[in-house]
């Protein structure tokens, strides 16, 4: 029983690049979300998802897009990276709305 | 979601408890409040939560006021390695409710 795991956990990116992070659970969650993490700062949410084939806007999901396909996982697309979104990115999940939520181990992106 | 307060940063010595304090005074009678604590860069970690009774696990023990607008969240007997920056979180039960992070209190054991 892995919990949440996110792929890479490391990458570097030249502005204007694109990429995709990918967030798997196998908790058979309902819940999944993003998060992004600067330097000194609490966890911000981009994106979030109630259930497969539903997605939402959380507080800066400007310049992200999400997508959920499988119940298993939740994708964070990248379509034009820059620098301000050099970032910790942590993906999350939980059963229901009203239960803690589970975190996987983040991925640290740096745009050049 | 109601907005919560932390101190921005407190200390203890190892074998003392830690009681952090947290300010939720727009909390509605649905809220819930989470405690959760980040080491280092890791992934948050859950420790407790609740909604209106004291709860205790084996990590720690929630302390909610009467008119639920305050919480203290109390680690018995700190160790070096209770050092982390602690999340208190106000969540309601809703279909689109979420978890807000605030910046925390970071908080210091030292021998």
């Amino acid at each position: 029983n892995a919990g949440v795991t996110q792929t890479p956990k490391f990458r570097v990116l030249k502005t204007g690049q694109s990429m995709t992070l990918l967030c798997a659970q196998d908790m058979n969650h309902e819940y999944m979300y993003w998060y992004r993490q600067d330097p000194g700062m609490g966890l911000r949410l981009i994106h979030y998802s109630v259930g497969e084939g539903t997605t939402a806007k959380g507080e800066v999901p400007d310049g992200y897009n999400v997508s959920r396909l499988k119940k298993q996982n939740f994708l964070l697309g990248l379509e034009s990276a820059a620098p301000s979104q050099t970032s910790v990115y942590f993906c999350a999940s939980r059963p229901l709305v009203n239960s803690p939520l589970h975190f996987g181990n983040g991925t640290r992106l740096t745009v050049t | 979601d109601a907005k919560t307060t932390q101190p921005p940063s407190m200390d203890c010595a190892e074998g003392r408890a830690a009681n952090l304090p947290c300010n939720h005074s727009t909390i509605s009678g649905n809220e819930y409040v989470y405690w959760y604590r980040q080491i280092h860069s890791q992934g948050p970690q859950y420790i407790i939560h609740g909604l209106k009774n004291n709860e205790t696990n084996e990590m720690a023990s929630l302390i909610i006021t009467e008119d639920r607008k305050s919480s203290t969240l109390i680690l018995p007997h700190a160790t070096l390695r209770d050092t982390a920056v602690y999340y208190c979180i106000v969540s309601g039960t809703g279909t689109a409710s979420k978890l807000t992070f605030g910046t925390g209190t970071r908080l210091q054991v030292t021998l």
